[in-house]
């Protein structure tokens, strides 16, 4: 298996644009993890997917954060308007069941 | 408090010593308890899981958990110069009912350091 992959790696965008990152997780994996880690903050837990349905997403910052997941192989997290704050390197993750999760290379997001 | 605390560090050791790494958790209801590692620029990487009390091990690492006391904690023995990274204690929750799984909080990350 190829593993969680994300995309894109890099984004640098302008303040205010819309900035959308893609995830696909691990073939049968039926939970998925957006989290967003910076040294202040540390790795936090954004939303969280079970079977394609969101079940906690108190992690989600503003109201111009939102994440879907359409299907089992695909989900996306996108920001709109982004804001220079919101400069941070975002992971997502899958798992089978309770199992230990498999994290994505992440995507570095720049707003200047 | 924080759902998942670990030591603060940063924590430095000689090669060949012992590393204690410490995590400490509030939910109770928690099931599932993992140890990452961290490189810098890198994304984290499975070191461990544990799921019952008592200690597991796996080469140079060993993982410990009492749920007891909500405390779970990673020693490396004969620690390396190869490492030196950020360690990241995992917790992982279920959700009421039991019908679903619960979210999985990171700690803030402890930095640790093996020098030559």
């Amino acid at each position: 298996d190829a593993g969680v992959i994300q995309s894109p790696r890099h984004e640098v965008t302008e303040m205010g644009q819309e900035v959308t990152l893609r995830c696909k997780p691990i073939s049968g994996h039926n939970s998925l993890f957006w989290y967003r880690q910076t040294m202040m903050r540390g790795l936090e837990l954004l939303i969280y997917f079970n079977n394609n349905v969101p079940i906690d997403d108190s992690g989600m910052p503003e109201d111009r954060f939102s994440a879907k997941m359409p299907n089992a192989s695909f989900s996306t997290l996108k920001i709109q308007p982004s804001e220079p704050r919101d400069s941070a390197v975002y992971f997502c993750a899958s798992s089978q069941g309770a199992s230990e999760a498999f994290f994505g290379q992440g995507t570095r997001l720049t707003v200047v | 408090q924080k759902e998942v605390e670990q030591n603060s560090g940063p924590l430095s050791v000689p090669e060949g010593a012992i590393a204690s790494l410490n995590c400490t958790y509030s939910d109770r209801g928690s099931q599932s308890f993992f140890w990452y590692r961290q490189y810098s620029g890198k994304s984290p990487e499975l070191i461990m899981s544990i799921y019952s009390n008592g200690d597991k091990e796996d080469g140079r690492f060993t993982a410990q958990l009492n749920k007891a006391s909500q405390y779970v904690s990673l020693l490396i023995r004969d620690s390396q110069p190869s490492d030196s990274a950020t360690y990241l204690c995992a917790v992982r929750t279920t959700v009421a009912g039991g019908t679903s799984y619960g979210k999985l909080t990171f700690g803030q990350g402890t930095i640790l350091t093996v020098h030559p």
